[in-house]
């Protein structure tokens, strides 16, 4: 049974342009959630979704983001026109029911 | 305010030494994680805890859940130097409606100097 995998693992990007990290939860999972973690500083949650539902997006920036996890294939979290204070390292979660939570390795986006 | 924090933020200690980090948190919580991140990876689950008066182990690594003081411990016994990494508590409370969103500390720098 294969872990949470996000990729791209690296993500470079100019200002302007657009990012798109994708998540696959682990087998039988349909809890994901998507943090974000900003050099030097522990992470932030950002939304929580089941599938073909967004639950929880309290965390996330009101313009530029948005995230979907379709019927089929992976979690994307998606941002718009990104500036170079996205640059973060944005990590998935998923879960199979409301309980505990496995992280995948994350995907560290730069914006030059 | 949901809010989780943690103490010390850097802790510099020698190897075979021991020495506790602490997670306050705000308010009721449902669980509470214990998790280590190295360098640019990942977060590796060390511990779940569920209930007061919980104590879990493993190697030199022992955490503990007072929920009456919202606060849990990890404790490093005869630190050696592969311990060496950031630790973060992450809180499940029990206000939040949502599934099981977690609230992080700001994380303990912990490095383990021969």
């Amino acid at each position: 049974n294969a872990g949470v995998m996000q990729n791209p693992r690296h993500l470079v990007r100019r200002r302007g342009q657009e990012a798109r990290l994708r998540c696959s939860p682990m087998k039988g999972h349909s809890h994901v959630y998507w943090y974000r973690q900003l050099p030097e500083e522990g992470l932030k949650f950002m939304v929580y979704l089941q599938k073909e539902n967004i639950i929880d997006e309290s965390g996330m920036p009101k313009e530029r983001f948005s995230a979907e996890f379709p019927k089929e294939g992976p979690s994307i979290l998606r941002i718009q026109q990104v500036v170079r204070g996205d640059s973060a390292a944005y990590f998935c979660a998923s879960s199979p029911t409301l309980v505990g939570g496995f992280f995948g390795p994350g995907t560290r986006l730069t914006v030059l | 305010e949901l809010k989780v924090e943690q103490n010390p933020l850097f802790l510099s200690m020698q190897e075979g030494k021991n020495y506790t980090i602490y997670c306050n948190y705000s308010t009721t919580s449902d669980r509470l994680y214990w998790y280590r991140q190295d360098p640019g990876k990942s977060l590796e689950s060390l511990f779940v805890l569920l209930s007061n008066g919980a104590v879990k182990q493993e190697g030199r690594l022992m955490a503990s859940l007072d929920t009456k003081a919202r606060l849990s411990t990890l404790h490093i016994t005869a630190a050696v130097h592969d311990l060496s990494a950031t630790y973060f508590c992450a809180v499940v409370f029990r206000e939040e409606t949502s599934g099981s969103r977690l609230t992080f500390g700001e994380g303990t720098q912990l490095t383990v100097n021969p």
